[in-house]
């Protein structure tokens, strides 16, 4: 069973990049089957789907935060990861990480991060 | 993108009542490729509906999902304790992937 983890810092001030990494455990990334997305939550409120990655390092993104997500893939380290460039309060939010098929649903989840965007 | 509207907002209802929750979609959801999560505070989204009526490995068979097109509905038919929470659907038939803005499932 597939078990992914966050991580990364709790707390980016104004208009600085967030970074957060996902490590992928008891299985391989490399994998043919799924898909490694990033969804985030604000507090109080629902999910929003960032952008996912495949193995061969294809890349997806929502069209509204396109501009200032990168998502890149660590093979080695079985990680992949999350860049949110110019960060704002509005990016305030819990990053999950999550594995889905090709059009497909999401599962499994890690626990989830809080990051807060704060000075 | 393929707007999701969930309803109601709200739902109380005491254990042992059946609960009916509602997503519409703006487009029709190619293949009906639409999925349900419950989330309990502090939680990740727990996957119980996949393909609108198939459900996820684990999930009691009080579980039922059903609709096509725009219109899908998850029916949980006795409420147990555990199954307030909080519910999303999810459409993942176009890009980009988007969720209802959830139903809240309140002990009455």
């Amino acid at each position: 069973q597939l078990q992914l983890q966050e991580s990364g810092p709790g707390l980016v001030k104004p208009s600085e990049t967030l970074s957060l990494t996902c490590t992928v455990s008891d299985g391989s990334i490399s994998n043919n089957y799924y898909y490694w997305g990033w969804i985030r939550q604000p507090p109080g409120k629902g999910l929003e789907w960032i952008g996912s990655i495949y193995y061969s390092g294809s890349t997806y993104y929502n069209p509204s935060l396109k501009s200032r997500v990168t998502i890149s893939l660590d093979t080695p380290k079985n990680q992949f990861s999350l860049r949110l460039s110019s960060v704002t309060a509005a990016d305030t939010a819990v990053y999950f990480c999550a594995g889905h098929t090709n059009w497909g649903w999401f599962d499994p989840w890690g626990q989830g991060t809080l990051v807060a965007v704060s000075s | 993108e393929n707007v999701l509207t969930q309803s109601p907002g709200t739902l109380s209802l005491s254990p042992g009542e059946r609960a009916t929750l509602s997503c519409r979609a703006s487009q029709s959801v190619s293949s009906n490729y639409l999925a349900w999560y419950q989330q309990k505070p502090g939680q990740a989204p727990r996957l119980l509906i996949s393909g609108a009526s198939t459900r996820a490995t684990g999930i009691p068979d009080r579980f039922s999902g059903s609709g096509s097109g725009t219109d899908f509905t998850l029916t949980i038919s006795r409420l147990e304790p555990e199954d307030f929470a909080v519910y999303y659907c999810q459409q993942y038939g176009s890009s980009p992937y988007t969720f209802g803005q959830g139903t809240k499932l309140e002990i009455k």
